[in-house]
């Protein structure tokens, strides 16, 4: 059973960057053709796809935060990584990593790891 | 980006009656290649992560109990939940993974007239 964890700071003053890790369990991380992602959550609001990364070390991300975004896959630790730059206080979320399968839904979630940005 | 809009905002159902959640995209999300609607439906519970319910835009994902079914076809579709249960109070949302950026619907809250 695939199982996903964030790990990384919960709070982030603006203008700095926030930096998430997902780590993968019960498979490896390239192991399948998966696109691992990121999806976002304001309190009270819905979801928004931030971007994916592919096993291959491709990556696509939302065009609305995509000056800002990097994702980025670590095999050797089975993790990958988000980092989102120049942070402000609409970036305040629950942070949610994803593996997007074959169908390409959403299959396995982490828990969520709240974020603030706040000084 | 394609726009997901959902139907109703809220809803308001007796246990064991029918829940019907309407979604429609700016534009067609049927995959010539496959032939199949590329649209998701999703459960979210209060404090936990989104559960994928339906892929294909009808295709139950293994597990989900069969009162949930998912239909329609090009840009509107449903996802039905033929007799309500206590635990099915929840917020859904469809997703549409056609085009790049992917993009949910605003949600739609299911609770328990």
């Amino acid at each position: 059973q695939v199982q996903l964890q964030e790990s990384g700071p919960g709070l982030v003053k603006p203008s700095q960057t926030l930096s998430l890790t997902c780590t993968v369990s019960g498979g490896s991380i390239i192991g399948g053709n998966y696109y691992w992602s990121w999806v976002r959550q304001p309190a009270g609001k819905g979801l928004e796809w931030i971007g994916h990364v592919y096993i291959s070390g491709s990556t696509n991300y939302n065009p609305s935060l995509k000056n800002r975004v990097t994702i980025s896959l670590d095999t050797s630790k089975n993790q990958f990584s988000l980092r989102l730059s120049s942070v402000t206080a609409a970036d305040t979320a629950v942070y949610y990593c994803s593996r997007c399968g074959g169908p390409p839904t959403f299959d396995y979630w982490g828990p969520g790891i709240p974020v603030t940005v706040s000084s | 980006d394609i726009v997901m809009t959902q139907s109703p905002d809220s809803l308001a159902v007796s246990l064991g009656e029918r829940a019907t959640i309407n979604c429609k995209s700016s534009q067609s999300i049927l995959n010539t290649s496959n032939k199949k609607n590329s649209l998701g439906w999703y459960q979210q519970k209060l404090g936990q992560p989104p559960k994928l319910l339906i892929y294909w835009a009808s295709t139950r994902e293994s597990g989900v109990p069969d009162r949930f079914s998912g239909s329609g076809s090009g840009t509107d579709f449903s996802l039905t939940i033929s007799t309500v249960q206590a635990e099915d109070v929840a917020v859904y949302y469809c997703h549409q993974y056609y085009s790049t950026p992917d993009t949910l619907g605003q949600g739609t809250k299911l609770e328990i007239k």
